[in-house]
């Protein structure tokens, strides 16, 4: 079974500032993706960004960041220049890649809060 | 484009009364899924579609739980007999290719009373 990890249940963030937010996973299967979503209070979840387990690159999309590292079998997402409006809980999801096995399991969360 | 749409984004209902929740998926997405969201368990798969045919329910907590999906543009999720403890947000995903994205619905949050 796969599972997910984000030990920081809640984290403070200056407007401005970069935030880490840090994610393990625990799979056996060497095909997966890393997935991370945003939950604003208003409730939706939102997609971030993704990042494959053969992809060379850390993927990046505008100011969101993943720091991909596959030895430690860590995703952690990096915020830069955060806004007001990224106050938020931030899910970390995981797919392994086997056929008819399209399930996400997603981490607890971490609430991130900017501050002005 | 419109994302996923589902309805009713609320819904409060007494012990007993039957539930119907609805999702119509992104144009062009094969897989839907269902999820249900609660303080305790986090995020739960329920079950989920592939053009149209259901492939995995075992997220299904109970019999008292159906889905189904007549067609590609419509899914929706039934409680018969709703209990208290089913109360949480529901939400309906969907997704084009099975390795990547899913894209979520606003949710419907469900109160039983």
């Amino acid at each position: 079974a796969q599972k997910i990890t984000q030990t920081q249940p809640g984290m403070f963030v200056q407007e401005k500032e970069a935030v880490t937010l840090d994610c393990t996973y625990d799979t056996s299967d060497q095909s997966y993706g890393l997935f991370w979503y945003k939950q604003p209070s208003s409730g939706e979840m939102i997609f971030l960004i993704y990042q494959g387990s053969y992809d060379e690159q850390n993927a990046t999309e505008g100011r969101y960041s993943l720091n991909f590292q596959k030895a430690r079998k860590s995703a952690n997402l990096v915020i830069s220049a955060s806004q007001l409006g990224d106050s938020a809980m931030y899910f970390c999801a995981m797919r392994v890649s086997r056929s008819n096995d399209y399930k996400l399991s997603f981490g607890a969360g971490t609430t991130v809060t900017v501050r002005a | 484009d419109a994302g996923v749409i589902q309805s009713p984004r609320h819904e409060v209902t007494e012990m007993g009364q039957e539930v119907t929740l609805r999702c119509k998926p992104i144009s062009g997405h094969d897989y839907l899924f269902w999820y249900r969201q609660t303080m305790m368990r986090g995020l739960e798969l329920l079950i989920y579609f592939n053009n149209n045919v259901p492939i995995d329910d075992s997220g299904m907590p109970e019999d008292r739980f159906s889905a189904k999906m007549p067609n590609a543009s419509f899914s929706n999720l039934k409680i018969q007999p709703s209990e208290p403890r089913d109360s949480a947000v529901y939400f309906c995903a969907s997704s084009k290719d099975r390795l990547r994205e899913q894209f979520f619905g606003p949710g419907t949050r469900l109160t039983v009373l």
